[in-house]
């Protein structure tokens, strides 16, 4: 089974500032999905964003793009401009592209605070 | 526009007894799935159904039992709860298509707590 890395339990950011999450990933599939969720104090899912294997340039969606490398199997996420609404765990997910489950498997995350 | 719902939100409970966690999705989505969330694991995968009348273990299935009658609804049952089933628990749905960008679309959870 694939595997997902947070190695980063908490970070913390001043606001306005940038901030990079990491993770990474083991898997032996040539194509695959990648997501960045966002849980707020609400325990609401919320995509952040997401990224195909197969595609080499980075996803990016307004503040938040990624850094995918796929030789190393890793695939951070950098906040810019940090905003106190950012405040949340993140969750880092692998989503295989075979087989009859259509299965996410997930980081442990990381809890983000953002510092007035 | 419901989407996704979860049923009930909050519930308390008594080691022993069953538990039943509804889950209902308006989009015919093939795919639901549950999770539980835990601290220090993150999400884990209990079971997931393809379609309605197929369903599949995930990651940690002891003590569930699920079914999928129709394919908008995914009950999550626990027959018998223990103080270690005391979890938030997560269902989603998804339509798989080769290459689709469809993602997994979450309920608000479930918390609960076995004494």
């Amino acid at each position: 089974a694939q595997t997902v890395t947070q190695s980063q339990p908490e970070m913390s950011v001043q606001e306005a500032e940038t901030v990079t999450l990491s993770c990474t990933y083991d898997t032996s599939e040539s194509d695959y999905y990648l997501f960045w969720y966002k849980q707020p104090p609400s325990r609401q899912m919320i995509l952040v964003i997401r990224q195909e294997a197969y595609k080499q340039q980075n996803a990016t969606e307004n503040r938040f793009s990624v850094n995918f490398q796929k030789a190393a199997k890793s695939f951070s996420l950098k906040i810019s401009d940090s905003q106190l609404g950012d405040a949340a765990m993140y969750f880092c997910a692998y989503r295989s592209l075979w087989g009859t489950g259509n299965q996410f498997y997930f980081g442990t995350g990381t809890s983000l605070t953002v510092i007035p | 526009d419901a989407g996704i719902t979860q049923s009930p939100r909050y519930k308390i409970t008594e080691t022993g007894r069953q538990v039943t966690l509804m889950c209902h999705q308006t989009w015919s989505h093939s795919y639901m799935f549950w999770y539980r969330q835990d601290l220090g694991h993150g999400l884990r995968l209990i079971y997931y159904s393809a379609a309605a009348d197929i369903t599949d273990k995930g990651e940690v299935p002891d003590g569930y039992v699920v079914s999928r009658s129709k394919t908008e609804n995914f009950p999550l049952t626990l027959e018998s709860a223990t103080r270690s089933q005391t979890s938030v628990y997560f269902c989603a749905s998804s339509e798989k298509k080769f290459r689709d960008r469809e993602t997994q679309y979450f309920g608000p959870g479930t918390r609960l707590l076995v004494l």
